[in-house]
Order: structure tokens, then C-alpha cells, then sequence
């Protein structure tokens, strides 16, 4: 089975500064989908991005890009000039396929604090 | 982007009752839904895979006869928590798959008295 650790509970950052969130997970698939999510208050789960494991270039969409190194199984996002918004929990997660069903395995989540 | 409710939002019930939520996609169709729980401070944890016209195929350790999930047509899936107890109490979210993508319904806080 598929295991996703995200080892740091709680991270902060000065706003406008850099931040990396890491994840490292663990598969003997070679072709899979890693994500990021964000979780706000809202409780509404939201993707940042999601990388697709046989491209070796690393995804980015605005002040979000991934550090996806294959071979090490990790999977960290950086965000650049963090903004108060970017406050929430932040979920890696990997999906795999069970028997034809798709199935998407969470980290248990960093919690971003942004210091004004 | 696509995008999926769930309803109701909040819901209290005393227990022994059942309660049924309901997860809908608005503007896609969904052969495949998923539900989630979420207990507080905790990550997602998937409780079962939802496919239209079939039987839902459910995670190890989660009851199927209490939580009863039917998808009944290509845009709603419902799960019945049914003789609800305290400990049933949590945050429950629905997913829908589209293009190698999930898009997550707003969840439902269900409170067992």
C-alpha cells in the first residue's frame, strides 16, 4: 500500500517570504498523479497543483511549483511571496489505482500560519 | 473548473436516527464519487469509492451496513450513516473524478447527540 508522510505539522513564514512544505511518499509503481491541497478554514479542499510522475519537468502554477524528485520519492512544494490567503492546512496526497478504482492517499498535513 | 455541493452543510441528529447527505456534481458527469472522513486536526480519510449503476466498493474497516452509499444516477451520490451514535460525529466530504482530478464537495459536519 501506498503511505504519504508529511513531516512537519505546523510551518510559518513571514509574508512575502519563501516557504517549502515537504513529502515524501512511498510506491513501486513507476506512472503515477501527486497533488497538493489546500484546506482553509472553509474546510473546502482546494488543488495547488499536481505533478504526473513520468514528466520530468517540475509543475508550477504562479507562486506555486513542486520539487518532485523521483528517484528520493519526494515532493515538496515551495510557495513564493506568501500571502495571508495562503494561510491553511496544506495535504500532499498520491493516487494509485485498487483494482481499476481510482484512490487518492493523504499526508496527514502541514498547517501554514503567515506572519503579517 | 468543475464543481461539486454536498448537502446539507450541517446537520444534528439524535442517536439511533439515520442521516442521509447527499453530493452532487454541478456541471460534469461522475461515474465515480468518493467519501471522505475527516475527524478534527486529522487528514482525509477515504471511507469508500462510489460508481454509478454498481455496488460501492468500501475501505477496509469501514461498515457498509452503516454507511450506506448509493449513486444512483451520473451526477448524485448519497451516503446514509444509518442508527447513528456519538462517535459517528465528524466531518464528512464527497469527491468527484474528472480529467485525473478530483474536485471536493464543502463537506458536511454531522453531530450525533
Amino acid at each position: 500500500a501506498q503511505t504519504v508522510t508529511q513531516s512537519q505539522p505546523e510551518m510559518s513564514v513571514q509574508e512575502a517570504e519563501t516557504v517549502t512544505l515537504s513529502c515524501t511518499y512511498d510506491t513501486s509503481e513507476s506512472d503515477y498523479y501527486l497533488f497538493w491541497y489546500k484546506q482553509p478554514p472553509s474546510r473546502q479542499m482546494i488543488l495547488v497543483i499536481r505533478q504526473e510522475a513520468y514528466k520530468q519537468q517540475n509543475a508550477t502554477e504562479n507562486r506555486f511549483s513542486v520539487n518532485f524528485q523521483k528517484a528520493a520519492k519526494s515532493f515538496s512544494l515551495k510557495i513564493s511571496d506568501s500571502q495571508l490567503g495562503d494561510a491553511a492546512m496544506y495535504f500532499c496526497a498520491y493516487r494509485s489505482f485498487d483494482f481499476g478504482n481510482e484512490k487518492l492517499t493523504f499526508g496527514t498535513g502541514t498547517r501554514l500560519t503567515i506572519i503579517p | 473548473g468543475a464543481v461539486v455541493s454536498q448537502h446539507p452543510s450541517r446537520v444534528i441528529c439524535k442517536s439511533g436516527t439515520s442521516v442521509k447527505i447527499e453530493c452532487r456534481s454541478l456541471d460534469f458527469q461522475a461515474t465515480t464519487m468518493f467519501w471522505y472522513r475527516q475527524f478534527p486536526k486529522k487528514s482525509l480519510m477515504l471511507m469508500a469509492t462510489s460508481n454509478e449503476g454498481s455496488k460501492a466498493t468500501y475501505e477496509q474497516g469501514v461498515e457498509k451496513d452503516k454507511f450506506l452509499i448509493n449513486h444512483a444516477s451520473l451526477t448524485l451520490s448519497t451516503l446514509t450513516v444509518t442508527s447513528a451514535h456519538p462517535e459517528d460525529s465528524s466531518f464528512y466530504i464527497c469527491s468527484a473524478s474528472i480529467h485525473n482530478e478530483q474536485f471536493f464537495g464543502p463537506g458536511t459536519r454531522l453531530t450525533v447527540l
